[in-house]
């Protein structure tokens, strides 16, 4: 599993209220990436990360902000939350020069 | 736009049967991924391929580059094969995926 945890892997929230998802690794990858995964949709890019404080947004973006302050910590944040955020989120890490890509085990968050 | 295509979205399947899975992409790619996701669980990689064919037990998994497609083939399946198989394909630092063809093996 390339040492990656998520938290919480569970979370019922309220409109409007903040919440931030963690991402952990402990074999220092340089690339980390936040994606949702939603029903018709597969996994769509929110942001990823090629380095501390380096960040790009992915294709789905918009309310939804990320921190990298650790090589081993990968915020994403939902200043404001809505439910059109209620999905299930994964972080994955991309193995040095090798394009391989491995997941997290997800966070269901339900935004009420 | 979707750069990743799969086909079929839904399959099911009798226990033993051979099984196949595509996937066409528009991108020009470094590897492509063939990943397994149990009901309710993780996203497991099975195979990364940029050329040719690589197998895993009773999993094959084939790769066309010059027509952008890919296959995922199963043999003898089984019911524990039942799981959602999501293609993706990797692309400078980023990595585009399929919806996923959902699998159900009937004993």
């Amino acid at each position: 599993d390339a040492g990656i945890t998520q938290s919480p892997r569970h979370k019922v929230t309220e409109t409007g209220t903040p919440v931030t998802l963690r991402c952990h690794q402990t074999e220092n990858h340089r690339y980390m990436y936040w994606y949702r995964q939603d029903p018709g949709h597969g996994l769509r890019l929110i942001h990823y990360s090629y380095g501390v404080k380096d960040t790009d947004k992915g294709e789905v973006s918009d309310g939804y902000s990320v921190s990298r302050s650790k090589t081993e910590d990968f915020l994403l944040t939902l200043e404001s939350a809505t439910s059109s955020q209620t999905s299930v989120y994964f972080c994955a890490i991309k193995s040095g020069d090798v394009y391989e890509q491995y997941f997290g085990p997800g966070t269901r968050l339900t935004v009420t | 736009k979707n750069e990743v295509e799969q086909s079929p979205q839904n399959l099911t399947a009798q226990e033993g049967e051979f099984i196949t899975i595509n996937c066409s992409y528009s991108v020009g790619i470094s590897a492509l991924h063939w990943l397994q996701q149990h009901p309710g669980g993780g996203i497991v990689s099975l195979f990364m391929l940029s050329s040719g064919k690589k197998k895993h037990g009773r999993l094959i998994a084939t790769i066309n580059i010059q027509e952008k497609h890919s296959s995922l083939h199963i043999t003898a399946s089984h019911p524990r094969d039942s799981a959602v198989y999501i293609c993706a394909v990797g692309t400078g630092n980023q990595f585009y995926f399929g919806t996923g063809t959902s699998l159900t093996v009937i004993p």
